[in-house]
């Protein structure tokens, strides 16, 4: 059980230039989560998906976009890489929609992506 | 959008000592959960708190849910070494529109020899 992968660890782009963070999960789990990690910031969700075939923005949405290719894999894509997107990305995953669960809300995350944009 | 105070930013103790570190937001949250960051990895779920007023321990840490549902706390006793890193807590609000988390800023913990 690998949990929550990401792709790849780390990434060097320049500005103007587009690439997509690819995430999977083995878990099972309905909703995943993008985020971003800055100093001093914390961590801000970007967009999440509650369940397969949905996606709906988080806090701080501009300049990205997600897609939920089927219940395991949700990427995150930045079509015009800026500076001010230099950050460190996490997915995460939660199971959130089972019904009967006592504990759907904890969310685990994976590794991270490390985004540098010169 | 939702607020959490962490507090402390970062502590320094000696190995060996009790760490308490808190959470508190304006709005009411129906989920607190706790988590710890090393370095270059992502973090990991420590302890999650369904219920007002629940105390939960996993270990040597003991979170608890706060009756009011503004804050939570978690302590750490007899730290050692590989407990440095970085603590946050997250919480989940009643009625929540977007279905993630709001996170604190973290406590760095830094311990000593």
């Amino acid at each position: 059980n690998a949990g929550v992968t990401q792709t790849p660890k780390f990434q060097v782009l320049k500005t103007g230039q587009s690439m997509t963070l690819q995430c999977a999960q083995d878990m099972n789990h309905n909703s995943m989560y993008w985020y971003r990690q800055d100093p001093g910031m914390g961590l801000r969700l970007i967009y999440y998906s509650a369940s397969e075939g949905t996606t709906d923005k988080g806090e701080v949405p501009n300049g990205y976009n997600v897609s939920r290719l089927n219940k395991r894999e949700f990427s995150l894509r930045l079509e015009s890489a800026a500076p001010s997107q230099t950050s460190v990305y996490f997915c995460a995953s939660s199971a959130r929609l089972h019904v009967g669960l006592t504990r759907p809300y904890e969310q685990y995350f994976g590794p991270g992506t490390r985004l540098t944009v010169t | 959008g939702q607020q959490l105070n962490q507090s402390p930013q970062s502590m320094f103790i000696q190995e060996g000592e009790d760490v308490s570190m808190n959470c508190t937001s304006s709005s009411i949250f129906n989920t607190w959960l706790w988590y710890k960051q090393d370095p270059g990895e992502g973090p990991v779920l420590l302890i999650a708190l369904y219920k007002a007023g629940e105390l939960t321990s996993n270990g040597r840490l003991t979170a608890q849910f706060g009756i009011t549902r503004k804050d939570s706390f978690l302590n750490i006793s007899a730290s050692i070494p590989s407990d440095v890193g970085i603590y946050f807590c997250a919480g989940l609000s009643v009625g929540g529109g977007a279905d993630g988390l709001t996170f604190g800023k973290g406590t760095h913990l830094i311990i000593q020899p």
